[in-house]
């Protein structure tokens, strides 16, 4: 069965840093494209990075620099190193299994909250 | 990149009744959109991919169709598990990008 399990979450103050990670089981990251998706309180989605089976990263415009996407394929492990972060960052971040080769997400984890605040 | 719209932002619909959902891409995406329904404090589940290709174990009430630049997805008859926020997402041009979604409630 396939799961996705987000940690790493909370309260962090605008300017500083979080790193998220993913759990995954079932299947292995390294063979996936795996992204972040996030979702601001109350508001839609939004892709924010992926990495693919290649190792190839790409980030959305509003986190270009600042965020940085990876995975450690022996605990089968995917991470979101955040820094800069911003109260427009303050969203519940989604860890997501691509279907194939495509840019659309069959499995997602539950999500984790991040609350850029002072 | 591609901006997604779907309408209406609100839709009332009695159990039983028949819905219907809209997305509209900016530019043409082909036939890659997906659909996703997002229920409250979960995360969201995909039901449809390819614009009309159903997603495993979801029920055949719901249909997609469309391609270029215009979507619907259409839910026969609701029932009470279906109401929640409907998104769509376009997967052909980058960066991929989502609708800002159709919340379906009891009217």
């Amino acid at each position: 069965e396939v799961q996705l399990v987000e940690s790493g979450g909370g309260l962090i103050l605008p300017g500083g840093s979080l790193r998220l990670s993913c759990a995954a089981s079932g299947f292995a990251v390294s063979s996936n494209y795996m992204s972040w998706v996030r979702q601001a309180p109350g508001k839609g989605l939004e892709w924010v990075s992926i990495i693919y089976s290649s190792g190839t990263t790409y980030y959305a415009d509003s986190v270009k620099g600042r965020f940085t996407i990876s995975r450690d394929n022996s605990k089968n492990a995917l991470y979101l190193q955040m820094n800069s972060l911003r109260a427009e960052d303050t969203a519940v971040y989604y860890c997501a299994r691509g279907k194939s080769s495509n840019w659309y997400w069959e499995y997602w984890g539950q999500g984790t909250l991040v609350t850029v605040s002072s | 990149e591609t901006v997604m719209t779907q309408s209406p932002a609100t839709l009332s619909v009695s159990p039983g009744e028949r819905a219907t959902l809209s997305c509209r891409a900016s530019q043409s995406v082909s036939s890659n959109l997906a659909w996703y329904q997002q229920k409250p404090g979960q995360a969201p589940r995909v039901l449809m991919s390819g614009a009309s290709t159903r997603a495993p174990d979801i029920p055949a009430r719901f249909s997609g169709s469309g391609s270029g630049t215009e979507f619907t997805l259409t839910i026969s008859s609701l029932q009470s598990e279906d109401f929640a926020v409907y998104y769509c997402q376009q997967y052909n041009n980058w960066p991929p990008t989502f609708g800002q979604g159709t919340k379906v409630e009891i009217k």
